[in-house]
């Protein structure tokens, strides 16, 4: 089962920073933070990943709380193309080799 | 691009029927996974095979089996086929070696059963 928890849906105006919660309240030490989202029944595509410290890459940010019991992830400046659901993944880093577990997700949406 | 790829894109096929999805991983990728997703499901982990191994098993049927060739790429197969197993089958690949990396997915095959 998946060990996060995300709002169902999102809405957020082109141009503005959109900013996506999840909670991971039972995150153990070893434990990474995923982000995926996948639009449209595509396959699901990577974002960003971290552990505790935040972390930026050219299509997100990802802020861990000091606990890591929960995170956020910012999309600076949303776009229509944005549209999707954005998945919250704990996964056990280490090993690349753990299945990430899909929950529910949060279904974003971006108006013009 | 994600470097996955799979075959065939679209599949039509009847009840009782068997198929065989196939999978090729990004090149140096030795973890290969595959997803279910059906509308009222959302995304399913079925199983993993790391360097030729069944590594972890999710949510598969056993009507359902998978297995990775040497050259890496993978295959499922589904038999006996029932109208609930239409969906989107989706086959990711990772490095799989210690240390954190990502997965990385394919664009999917759609499955329908009639």
């Amino acid at each position: 089962d998946a060990k996060t928890t995300q709002p169902p849906s999102m809405d957020c105006a082109e141009g503005r920073a959109a900013n996506l919660p999840c909670n991971h309240s039972t995150i153990s030490g070893n434990e990474y933070v995923y982000w995926y989202r996948q639009i449209h029944s595509q396959g699901p595509q990577y974002i960003i990943h971290g552990l505790k410290n935040n972390e930026t890459n050219e299509m997100a940010s990802l802020i861990i709380t000091e606990d890591r019991k929960s995170s956020t992830l910012i999309l600076p400046h949303a776009t229509l193309r944005d549209t999707a659901v954005y998945y919250c993944i704990v996964r056990v880093g280490g090993s690349g080799n753990t299945p990430l577990v899909f929950g529910k997700g949060t279904r974003l949406s971006v108006i013009a | 691009d994600s470097g996955v790829t799979q075959t065939p894109k679209h599949l039509i096929t009847a009840t009782g029927q068997r198929v065989t999805l196939r999978c090729s991983p990004r090149s140096g990728d030795l973890s290969v996974y595959w997803y279910q997703q059906s509308l009222d499901q959302g995304l399913q982990f079925l199983i993993q095979y790391y360097n030729g191994e069944e590594r972890a098993k999710g949510n598969i049927l056993e009507r359902f089996s998978a297995q990775q060739f040497p050259d890496l790429h993978s295959e499922l197969n589904l038999s006996s086929l029932e109208l609930g197993d239409s969906a989107l089958y989706f086959c990711a690949s990772s490095v799989g070696q210690v240390g954190d990396t990502e997965a990385f997915f394919g664009q999917g095959t759609r499955l329908t059963v009639v």
